[in-house]
């Protein structure tokens, strides 16, 4: 059974960039999309961009000046880093496992999250 | 991208149906079957509930279905229980190979 955990600091000063770790554990992180989603405080949810196993990328148009995701396939492991923080970065970050191709269909959907990590950008 | 329009708020007495609104365009809902919906319960992660318009993954009571009609897609809770109350999102897949969310819909059992 495929498992995702965040991993980072949870408190980011202002204008510095935040870097979290997500780490795929119980499957391989080949042959699949990732994604991260973020959630602030008492709003719903916003996707921020996603990777596939070969590194090529996508980001959500409002961040992706900010926004880079990365992928380690020799730990498992995708990253995302987000420049230039405010407040308004403040959320819960979430990582989940996007579309995939199998037996020459792909599969449009994200059916695995991990449980969240929440980043404070404060001074 | 601008995020896909739900109601803030639906409620239901249990036993009650309820139907959760998710309304895009063209570019999102409307041009592809790729429409999800999610549930959060509080301070937890979404969970997959409906994908791909109207498929349920394992595990999900068969009470939960979905549909879509042009650019809106519904998500229908039948027998509504206690437990069903949380939040519920969509999501869509986009013309620009991106996914948008929708604002998010407090469901509350009464």
């Amino acid at each position: 059974q495929v498992q995702l955990q965040e991993s980072g600091p949870g408190l980011v000063k202002p204008s510095e960039t935040l870097s979290l770790t997500c780490t795929v554990s119980g499957g391989s992180i080949s042959s699949y999309y990732w994604s991260w989603i973020r959630q602030p405080p008492g709003k719903g949810l916003e996707w921020i961009g996603y990777i596939y196993y070969s590194g090529s990328t996508n980001y959500n148009p409002s961040l992706k000046s900010r926004v880079t995701i990365s992928v380690d396939t020799s730990k498992n492991q995708f990253s995302l880093k987000l420049s230039s923080v405010t407040a308004a970065d403040t959320a819960v970050y979430y990582c989940a496992r996007d579309r995939r191709v199998a037996a020459g269909t792909w599969y449009y959907y994200m059916d695995v999250w991990g449980k969240g990590t929440t980043v404070t950008v404060s001074s | 991208q601008s995020a896909l329009t739900q109601p803030a708020s639906v409620s239901g007495s249990p036993g009650q149906s309820i139907t959760i609104s998710c309304t895009g365009t063209s570019s999102d809902v409307g041009g592809y079957n790729y429409v999800s919906w999610y549930q959060q319960h509080p301070g937890k992660a979404p969970k997959l509930m409906i994908y791909e318009v109207s498929n349920r993954p394992s595990g999900v009571s068969n009470r939960f279905s979905g549909s879509k009609s042009g650019n809106t897609a519904s998500l229908t809770i039948s027998g509504l229980q206690a437990e069903d109350e949380a939040d519920y999102y969509c999501s869509s897949y986009t013309s620009s190979s991106t996914w948008v969310f929708g604002g998010g819909t407090k469901l509350t059992v009464l």
